[in-house]
């Protein structure tokens, strides 16, 4: 049975420094790992998905790395900035396609 | 193009109740899928259609039923509505059922009285 644990659960930073968020797998037979952002009270927004034949993918100042035989992913995010404040989450699929979702990291960034 | 769509955006109901809540997916996605998520905690898989089938269904009791139209809309019921049922009720969709990336929408939030 699949099980995704995110840590740390809550992490606040000075605005401009780089961070790294961290999510693990049970199951390495992880089809693919996708990252969300969601604001509170707000719906999720997706920000990357890894193939599970990829290591990595970027967006601007996202990188998202997927290791499958360590059953971890992290996501790194450059030059922090206020907009940045969110919980963020990751999921992987069950081969039929549901998503498993860790319990998110909620991040605070300060001016 | 529009994203996922869900109505309503919230909700208030009491105990005993029953509530019907709707998505729309985007054009051209022919999956929707249905989620739970509790205040503090990471979305819970409620169901899975396509082509208007079943494909999957979470640890969630018969009280939960939901149906895909042939336009690939859905509706997520509940029926008898407990305090525990309150939640943010996401959707998701994707182009076919299976390994594809999902987008959601913005949630319907239900509040059982």
């Amino acid at each position: 049975k699949q099980e995704v644990t995110q840590i740390p659960a809550a992490l606040s930073v000075p605005e401009g420094e780089n961070l790294v968020l961290n999510c693990s797998f049970t199951d390495s037979a992880i089809y693919n790992l996708q990252w969300f952002r969601q604001d509170p009270g707000k719906g999720l927004t997706s920000l990357l998905l890894i193939q599970s034949s990829q290591r990595e993918q970027t967006s601007g100042r996202l990188n998202a790395s997927l290791d499958k035989s360590s059953g971890r992913s992290t996501l790194y995010i450059a030059a922090s900035q206020p907009g940045d404040s969110a919980t963020y989450l990751c999921a992987g699929p069950s081969n039929t396609g549901k998503l498993i979702f860790g319990q998110g990291t909620t991040l605070q960034v300060k001016p | 193009d529009a994203g996922v769509t869900q109505s309503p955006t919230h909700l208030i109901k009491t105990r005993g109740q029953h509530v019907t809540l709707r998505c729309s997916p985007i054009s051209g996605h022919k999956s929707v899928s249905w989620y739970q998520q509790v205040l503090g905690q990471g979305p819970q898989f409620i169901f899975q259609y396509y082509e208007k089938e079943e494909r999957g269904r979470g640890n969630f009791p018969d009280r939960f039923s939901a149906r895909q139209f042939p336009n690939y809309s859905s509706e997520l019921n509940v029926n008898a509505l407990l305090l525990g049922d309150s939640a943010l009720y996401l959707c998701a969709s994707s182009i076919v059922a299976g390994r594809n990336e999902q987008f959601f929408g913005p949630g319907t939030r239900l509040t059982v009285l």
